[in-house]
Order: structure tokens, then sequence, then C-alpha cells
């Protein structure tokens, strides 16, 4: 099956820093989306981005999918940004999600 | 809010028991997943239903059981309980068009 890589693995951040936080795949996907899982254990919904660029005020995301890779950008982090950043791909329309391990970002006030 | 309606959201019971999850998608969504997020673990998927069919099946034990229903409303069924068992498991429902996945806030169950 598909593989999703995630780096860093951890990341810790003073608040107001940015941060980059990347997803690899190893096959071609149909979807890709991004999610927050904070503190509290909900998993939120960032960006639905099978390609190209999208932005939602500090966040932003961007998918190259020939090449297999996401990138999730935070800027001006919060602590409220705190959690595991999870990415998700789909590989043919219709199956299930494989969701890589997560990045688990600390933002300290 | 997602739209997609878990319960219970915490379920304490203990090990040999039987539990039964349950998860209302958002409306108009005919897919139904499961997973199960163990502590401090990734998400793995469980068992695919749409509209009323099964379309996939994951690392689902056979001590675990689901079905989705004509209101399209669906249950997992967990028996035999393990103290492994414990973890959230989480509902989703996808969108026809696009396939964006939708989760519910999950069932946080504890097995003592």
């Amino acid at each position: 099956g598909i593989q999703v890589e995630q780096s860093p693995p951890d990341l810790i951040l003073q608040e107001g820093a940015n941060s980059t936080l990347r997803c690899n795949f190893s096959d071609s996907v149909n979807n890709l989306q991004w999610f927050h899982q904070n503190p509290w254990g909900q998993l939120i919904n960032l960006f639905y981005i099978p390609s190209g660029t999208k932005q939602n005020g500090r966040l932003s995301a961007t998918t190259v999918a020939t090449e297999r890779y996401s990138l999730l950008y935070i800027s001006s982090s919060q602590t409220t940004d705190s959690g595991v950043y999870f990415c998700a791909v789909e590989r043919s329309s219709g199956q299930n999600f494989v969701f890589g391990p997560g990045t688990r970002l600390s933002v300290l006030p | 809010d997602s739209g997609v309606t878990q319960t219970p959201k915490h379920l304490i019971t203990a090990t040999g028991q039987r539990v039964t999850l349950r998860c209302s998608p958002r409306s108009g969504d005919l897919s139904v997943y499961w997973y199960q997020q163990s502590l401090d673990q990734g998400l793995q998927f469980l068992i695919q239903y749409y509209n009323g069919e099964e379309r996939a099946k994951g690392n689902i034990l056979e001590r675990f059981s689901a079905q989705q229903f004509p209101d399209l409303h669906s249950e997992l069924n967990l028996s035999s309980l393990e103290l492994g068992d414990s973890a959230l498991y989480f509902c989703a429902s996808s969108v026809i068009e696009t396939g964006e996945l939708f989760f519910g806030e999950g069932s946080r169950l504890t097995v003592l």
C-alpha cells in the first residue's frame, strides 16, 4: 500500500515563529488533506489540497503531486496551534485515506 | 462542528464486555469510515461503508464488526474487549463530489 511520511516528527516553537511541515507519499494520489488534532483530540480539517496552493489566514499549503509531497506552512504561530498535524492521502477515488504518523507541534508562550 | 455526530463521547467498560459506537454522517454524505487511534498512535483505518455496503476493510479485528443502516447511520460493534482496545474511535464521512473527509469528535473507549 501507499506509504506516507511526515517530517519533522516533533517541533517546538516560540510564539510568533514560522514553520514548515512536510508530507511525502510513495505513489500518486487522488486526494490529500491536512488535519490538526487539538489537545482535546478533535480532528479539524485544515486543507483539502490534492494539488496546488491554498491559504487560510496564517496557514497555507502546497501540494506538488508530480513530486509526491505536500507542505503546510504556519506563520506567526500561536499557542492554540499546538497539537498534532496529520497529512492523509487517498490513493484512488472512493478508497480509504491513509494517514501519516503526524508532526507534534508545541508552541511556547 | 463538522456535521458528523458520534455517540457516546466517553465509554468505560471492563474486559470481556461488548460495546456499540454510533455515527451519523453529514447530511448528504453516503460514505462512512471508521478509524482507531490508540494512545500516542496514528490513525488506523478499520472499515468503510458506502450507501449501506461494505466498500473497504482495513486492520479490523474479527472481534469488531460494523454496519451501515438504510438511514446511513453506522454502528461499530466491539466485543470480547481487551485492555489494548482502549482507544479513540473516529467516524468520518466524505463529500460525494470530492471525497473530502470530515471527522466526528470521536468516542473515547477505556477498557479496565
